[in-house]
C-alpha cells in the first residue's frame, strides 16, 4: 500500500539558508500535518491543511511558512535557518472528510535536517 | 491545554516478560488514542488506534486499552522480545481533523 513519502530524506545547510521539504500524502488523503521533532524530543505540531486550506497552526516559527497544492502534496519552507532548526521534519496524512474516517494518521519517514 | 504523560521515561525489561506502558492525558475529550512505535533515528510506525468509543484493540502480542474517563490508556506487550526495543508514544487527537498531541515517549530496552 502507498505510504507518505517525503523528500529529501536527508538535507545539510548552513546557517540562514533556506530548506523546503516535500511530502506527499498517501492517496485520497485530504489533510496533511508537519511535525518537528528535535532530538530526543516528542514531536511538536507546526502547521496542518485540510483540503489546500490551513486548519490549524501550532508552534511554527515565522520564518517557517507552508502549503499544500492542488494533487494535495505539501511544502514545508524554512528561511534563515538557525542551528535549533535542526531536527527530523515529520509529514503526516489523514482522510477526514469521510464518514467511515477513522481518524487515523500516517507518518511519513521523516526529513532530517542538519544546519550547519 | 492537552497535556500528554508517558511514565516512566524509560524501562529494561528481561527477554520474555509481559509488561505495560502507561499514558495519561489531562482533557478526557478525545476523538480517538494512537500508540506508536519509534526506532532511533526513524519515522513514526502506528501500532494501535483506539476510538473514543471503544475500550481496547489487539493487534498481535499488543494490547490497549483505554479509559477516557480517566485519561488512561496502557499498551500492553506480551511476551516481550529484544527487537520490541524502542521508543513507544502515545498520542491523543481532540477532533477528526485536529492535530495529535503527542507525549514524551518510553524508551523501552528488552534485554536478551
Amino acid at each position: 500500500a502507498a505510504g507518505v513519502i517525503q523528500s529529501p530524506r536527508h538535507l545539510i545547510k548552513e546557517k540562514r539558508e533556506t530548506a523546503t521539504l516535500k511530502c506527499y500524502p498517501i492517496p485520497r488523503h485530504d489533510t496533511v500535518y508537519w511535525y518537528q521533532q528535535g532530538p530526543g524530543q516528542d514531536p511538536q505540531f507546526l502547521i496542518s491543511f485540510y483540503e489546500k486550506m490551513q486548519s490549524d497552526k501550532g508552534s511554527i516559527p515565522d520564518r517557517f511558512s507552508a502549503q499544500q497544492f492542488s494533487d494535495y502534496h505539501s511544502e514545508l519552507n524554512m528561511s534563515s535557518l538557525e542551528l535549533g532548526d535542526s531536527a527530523l521534519y515529520f509529514c503526516a496524512s489523514s482522510l477526514v472528510g469521510r464518514l467511515t474516517n477513522t481518524g487515523e494518521l500516517f507518518f511519513g519517514e521523516g526529513s532530517r535536517l542538519t544546519v550547519l | 491545554k492537552q497535556e500528554v504523560t508517558q511514565i516512566p521515561a524509560a524501562l529494561s525489561v528481561p527477554e520474555g516478560e509481559n509488561l505495560v506502558l502507561n499514558c495519561s492525558f489531562t482533557d478526557s475529550a478525545i476523538y480517538n488514542l494512537q500508540w506508536f512505535r519509534q526506532d532511533p533515528g526513524k519515522g513514526l510506525t502506528s501500532l494501535l488506534l483506539i476510538q473514543s468509543s471503544q475500550r481496547e484493540q489487539t493487534s498481535g502480542r499488543l494490547n490497549a486499552s483505554l479509559d477516557k474517563s480517566s485519561g488512561r490508556s496502557t499498551l500492553y506487550i506480551a511476551a516481550s522480545q529484544p527487537g520490541d526495543s524502542a521508543t513507544y508514544l502515545c498520542a491523543v487527537r481532540r477532533w477528526a481533523n485536529s492535530k495529535l498531541t503527542f507525549g514524551k515517549g518510553i524508551t523501552l530496552s528488552v534485554r536478551p
